[in-house]
């Protein structure tokens, strides 16, 4: 069974500070996504990664794609109180089948 | 244009009644996937379909799920004889590949 595992599980920082959340698996994966979710709201795609060591910014989230494709990692600069939500890992495996991680539940204190 | 959308955005029901949750997909996109997400959860994959086909049904709970899909376009997630641990948001989500999902609001099930 493929499986991600994200760390940490919750987050709670103060706006300004940097942080680094996590997305492991053992299996190999030919894509990784992630997405933030906020309350209330369905997931929103951020980013795909799709080549192993691929690194990938957006804005102010700097997102690495693992050499042997087995895992993922987001960096926050300077994070903002807007940062707060749900963060998923999700990477398609086998059969084409999407497996989601559990998520990271990050704040951002103002 | 329009995103995902899903009806109703809450549905409150009796423990032992049927339920229906609607999602109306990105017009075009040919796959369309459920999830269920448990308060405080990540998501559970439940079902996905390649236009009207479900090749892969093997995230549903038990024989009380059960979905279609017409049209290429509104699927129908139907749960028969809820239960409390059936109690959810509900997911929908559609693409034209895999990898890029576009997910609705979801429905917020609770069964009392």
């Amino acid at each position: 069974t493929q499986l991600l595992e994200q760390s940490p599980q919750f987050l709670s920082i103060q706006e300004g500070e940097n942080l680094t959340v996590y997305c492991n698996s053992s299996s190999v994966f030919s894509s990784l996504q992630w997405y933030r979710q906020e309350p209330g709201e369905g997931p929103v795609l951020l980013v795909t990664v799709v080549t192993g060591g691929e690194v990938k910014k957006l804005k102010r989230l700097t997102f690495q794609f693992g050499d042997a494709r087995k895992d993922s990692s987001l960096h926050i600069t300077a994070a903002q109180p807007g940062d707060t939500g749900l963060y998923l890992c999700a990477g398609e495996g086998r059969d084409d089948k999407i497996i989601f991680g559990k998520g990271t539940r990050l704040h951002i204190l103002p | 244009g329009a995103g995902v959308s899903q009806s109703p955005s809450n549905k409150v029901t009796e423990k032992g009644k049927d339920v229906e949750l609607r999602c109306d997909p990105i017009s075009g996109h040919t796959a369309l996937y459920w999830y269920r997400q448990r308060l405080g959860q990540g998501l559970e994959f439940l079902i996905y379909f390649q236009g009207n086909s479900a090749p892969d049904k093997s995230g549903l709970p038990s024989d009380r799920f059960s979905a279609e899909r017409t049209g290429e376009s509104v699927s129908t997630l139907t749960i028969q004889r809820t239960q409390q641990e059936d109690s959810a948001v509900y997911l929908c989500a559609s693409s034209l590949v895999v990898d890029e999902q576009f997910f609705g609001p979801g429905t917020r099930l609770t069964v009392l």
